[in-house]
């Protein structure tokens, strides 16, 4: 069966500190990934989506970066973070566009 | 960018009642999907429904798409602690990658 991992869980930054976030699928090839950013426990905002190696679109524009180096694996980062980035960061993935998504549990980002 | 809108915001209901949350937009969707979330977790997913008017039933809860694919209802009979959560409805935007949520429904049972 296919298993989504994120981490860290939490994480607490100051203010212009670089940022990594990892995220990791297994029991699956070629999937679509996605990075998703959730402010106060409400509604999800798309930030990034790849649908395969090198391939990363972005939704919105924004401090944040992503890479995708291998096949499973999906980084979100930051050269310097803001205040504003602060939030509840969700990586998923889905066998393709318009296919049901699978959240991992979450990375809480605090920035001081 | 194609909106969703729950209601209600926030729910606070006793054990054994029942509850319908609502997912309306003004746009025509290929699908909606029901996603339940619960504090510190990522969403998880609960169903999909395609056909406009058509109901799914998941044990004690019953989802409905509008006949015209642009609204469905998500209905509890006998809610229990254990269904507490945030529920989002989300439905695929015009790229189909982006998949737009609404802001959800907080639904908090008590005993």
């Amino acid at each position: 069966s296919q298993t989504i991992h994120q981490w860290p869980a939490t994480l607490v930054q100051p203010v212009g500190s670089p940022l990594s976030l990892e995220c990791t699928v297994e029991g699956t090839s070629n999937p679509n990934l996605y990075w998703y950013r959730q402010a106060a426990g409400r509604g999800l905002q798309l930030l990034f989506y790849s649908v395969g190696i090198g391939q990363i679109s972005s939704e919105v524009p924004q401090n944040l970066s992503a890479s995708r180096p291998q096949d499973r694996q999906f980084i979100l980062s930051s050269k310097k973070l803001l205040l504003s980035d602060s939030g509840f960061y969700l990586c998923a993935w889905s066998e393709r566009g318009n296919q049901p998504q699978h959240f991992g549990d979450g990375t809480r980002l605090s920035i001081l | 960018t194609q909106l969703l809108e729950q209601s209600p915001q926030f729910l606070s209901i006793q054990e054994g009642e029942n509850l319908t949350v609502y997912c309306n937009s003004s746009s025509v969707f290929s699908s909606l999907q029901w996603y339940r979330q619960e504090p510190g977790e990522g969403p998880v997913l609960l169903v999909t429904v395609v056909t406009g008017g058509e109901v799914k039933k998941l044990k004690r809860l019953t989802f409905q798409f509008g006949d015209a694919r642009k609204d469905s209802s998500l209905h509890i009979t006998a809610a229990q602690p254990g269904d507490t959560g945030l529920y989002l409805c989300a439905g695929w935007g015009n790229s189909g990658y982006a998949l737009n949520f609404g802001k959800g429904t907080s639904l908090l049972v008590t005993p």
